[in-house]
């Protein structure tokens, strides 16, 4: 399958701890976009690179997340110090320049 | 800001019936629009994907529209099936967002075809 992965599927933490969560785009993809989506919204943006540079990051990405990519490949989404309001999905997607995304499985965080 | 809207926000249809989706944006300066498929749980899968240029877009029993100058999108759906049945999120690609080529998304319908 030479789709969009992302790992774990699921992840449950107490608050208070530190989570990553991974994403392999599509190998030929320049550009990776991190989204977060909440039960019953649509996904919102949180940061995209193309190639290893980080070049937007949305004001919803708090100082408590951070994001790599290093050598324009995988990325991980880091979140420190989990709060209840961080539970949601975190969803990947990779395109190749401007053109269309396409999305992983998406990432399921439980703070509890 | 480019704001996305989708109605309805949930729809309950026998199987066979034809039926639209609608969506609307605020800011007609986009490069293009996306319709998605989301199932409980899953990632988004993409259905259609319209230039700025063009103004439909076909695949199988799925047509999607768009009218860019309203600021308005559609998505028809022949003889729906249960397996239709699904959350259908459109997303739109500003020009003149800060990210390149970042989606601004609605808030999706939620779709039922009952048998």
């Amino acid at each position: 399958d030479t789709g969009v992965s992302q790992n774990p599927r699921h992840k449950i933490t107490k608050r208070g701890q530190n989570v990553t969560f991974r994403c392999d785009p599509i190998s030929e993809h320049n550009r990776l976009y991190w989204y977060r989506q909440t039960l019953g919204q649509g996904p919102e943006f949180l940061t995209y690179f193309q190639n290893e540079a980080q070049l937007e990051k949305s004001r919803l990405l708090s100082d408590r997340f951070s994001a790599e990519r290093p050598k324009g490949s995988f990325s991980t989404l880091e979140i420190q110090r989990t709060e209840q309001g961080d539970s949601a999905m975190y969803l990947c997607a990779s395109s190749f320049r401007s053109n269309e995304q396409y999305f992983g499985p998406g990432t399921r965080l439980t703070v509890t | 800001k480019q704001e996305v809207t989708q109605i309805p926000a949930a729809l309950s249809v026998p199987e066979g019936e034809n039926l639209v989706l609608n969506c609307s944006f605020t800011d007609s300066a986009i490069y293009n629009l996306q319709w998605f498929r989301q199932d409980p749980g899953k990632g988004l899968t993409s259905l259609l994907l319209i230039q700025s240029s063009q103004r439909e877009q076909t695949s199988g029993r799925l047509n999607a529209s768009l009218d860019k100058s309203s600021g308005r999108s559609t998505l028809y759906i022949a003889a729906s099936q249960p397996g239709d049945s699904a959350t259908y999120l459109c997303a739109v690609e500003g020009v003149w967002d800060n990210a390149g080529n970042m989606l601004t998304f609605g808030g999706g319908t939620r779709l039922m075809v009952k048998p």
